[in-house]
């Protein structure tokens, strides 16, 4: 079974500039996510996506961070303008929901994708 | 909110050593309660997970167990390797379904010589 793809896996940019990030996870993987994980911090939540619908974006900066997931599959994570602090790396991780409503279903992460703004 | 506290690291052990990584938490509810391990290179694995108090968690050598008394949930194994070199995360989710995001604490390297 093919584990959760992202690409590219390194990008360097100047600050103000933007930057796209895309995930294809595991496939019949309903939930997925981004994670952000800054040099020498565990990954933090940036926004949790079930299907196609958003179930929780609370921690992305929306001012310019953006995301997507058309038809429920892939999804593309934007920053724009970027800034010093957004480099990091960034997660994807997905799971099944076939535990149920009630049961914790095992997150696959990506290799990530590691971002320096300049 | 729900957060995870590790011990300091960096972690420096002999082959064939004792090993504990120490991880307290603070959740509401009743949270189930996860180590990750980063190898070199790779992706974010899970070791082990518990999913109720004094459950014990055990994978490849490693043990944890959800200590609720104590809010910890303590990484051991009794003789590590050098294959065992990576980065380890305790991590929580306090909600399972559809809103299942996990809380990481700040992980801790590990390095075993030979």
């Amino acid at each position: 079974e093919a584990g959760v793809a992202q690409s590219p896996r390194y990008k360097i940019i100047e600050k103000r500039q933007s930057v796209a990030f895309w995930c294809n996870p595991i496939s019949g993987h309903a939930t997925l996510y981004w994670y952000q994980q800054i040099l020498g911090q565990g990954p933090k939540l940036l926004i949790q996506f079930q299907n196609n619908g958003v179930v929780d974006d609370s921690q992305l900066p929306k001012d310019r961070f953006s995301a997507e997931r058309l038809k429920g599959v892939d999804s593309t994570l934007k920053i724009q303008p970027a800034k010093l602090e957004d480099s990091a790396v960034y997660l994807c991780a997905s799971s099944s929901t076939s535990g149920g409503a009630y049961a914790y279903n095992e997150q696959f992460f990506g290799p990530g994708t590691r971002l320096t703004v300049l | 909110g729900d957060s995870v506290t590790q011990m300091e690291g960096p972690v420096t052990l002999s082959e064939e050593a004792f090993l504990t990584i120490n991880c307290t938490y603070t959740a509401t509810g009743y949270p189930s309660l996860f180590w990750y391990v980063q190898y070199p290179g790779e992706g974010l694995q899970l070791l082990l997970k518990a999913t109720k108090a004094d459950d014990k968690g055990s994978n490849k050598g490693f043990e944890a167990t959800y200590r609720k008394e104590t809010t910890s949930f303590h990484l051991e194994k009794g003789s590590v390797q050098v294959s065992d070199s990576a980065v380890y995360f305790c991590a929580l989710t306090g909600r399972t379904g559809a809103n299942s995001k996990l809380t990481f604490g700040k992980g801790i390297t590990l390095s075993v010589r030979p």
